[in-house]
């Protein structure tokens, strides 16, 4: 099982809802990664958790919340949004440490803030 | 630090024709080198991947590339193009030994195959 999988696929949210996008793995991955893609744009890293804990924040706004209850699981907490956090928000995991090579990504979550 | 220019931000091309879509990479430290895919509305998928050895690496679809340390370029090509290779292609960079694949990317090449 390669597969890295998101739900939900497609998120519409005002800007005074909460919501929590999830990402699963189960390739015993200990790293898993949060990216951020706006349209016509490369991904830009997030976060990093490694052994379910935080390992790397790229400054993102305290808006957007992680949190890595299991090794397999990865959530992304939203609180507050603004129009402009629209994107596809993509999850990554990969294995940590001298066995890193590569990253496999899930199929993301179109969010849209209205 | 790591940066990856992507030459082409479009490359079109007629079905069966070869294609390259150009990469280059600057970074004070050794990188893995990757290109990924992406179709529209969908992740990103890993299509190859240079670690070490030979500088020749075949991927899956028919992609294959080039790295060349000399040029810090990493240019990916395939011989004949099918209608369903239309997508968002991704170069990317990794630092080698970090522990982590967090991932540099170039800004990406649209290649948009047409009959």
């Amino acid at each position: 099982d390669t597969e890295v999988t998101q739900t939900p696929k497609h998120l519409v949210m005002g800007m005074t809802n909460k919501k929590s996008l999830k990402c699963e793995q189960h390739m015993g991955h200990r790293a898993m990664y949060w990216y951020k893609q706006k349209a016509k744009k490369p991904p830009e890293l997030m976060f990093v958790y490694s052994y379910e804990k935080l390992s790397i924040n790229e400054s993102v706004p305290s808006r957007f919340s992680p949190e890595c209850p299991n090794s397999s699981l990865l959530n992304l907490h939203l609180h507050a949004l603004q129009p402009e956090d629209s994107a596809l928000y993509l999850c990554a995991s990969s294995q940590e440490g001298a066995r890193n090579t590569e990253a496999f990504f899930g199929q993301g979550t179109r969010l849209t803030v209205v | 630090a790591q940066s990856v220019t992507q030459l082409d931000s479009q490359v079109p091309v007629f079905e069966e024709a070869p294609v390259e879509l150009r990469c280059n990479y600057s970074s004070s430290v050794s990188v893995y080198l990757f290109w990924y895919v992406q179709y529209p509305n969908q992740g990103l998928q890993l299509l190859l991947k240079y670690l070490s050895g030979s500088t020749l690496v075949k991927g899956i679809n028919g992609f294959e590339a080039e790295f060349n340390k000399s040029q810090t370029s990493f240019h990916l090509r395939k011989p004949s193009v099918h209608i369903s290779d239309t997508a968002e292609y991704f170069c990317a960079v990794s630092e080698k030994g970090s522990g982590y694949s967090t991932l540099t990317f170039g800004k990406g090449t649209m290649l948009l195959v047409s009959p």
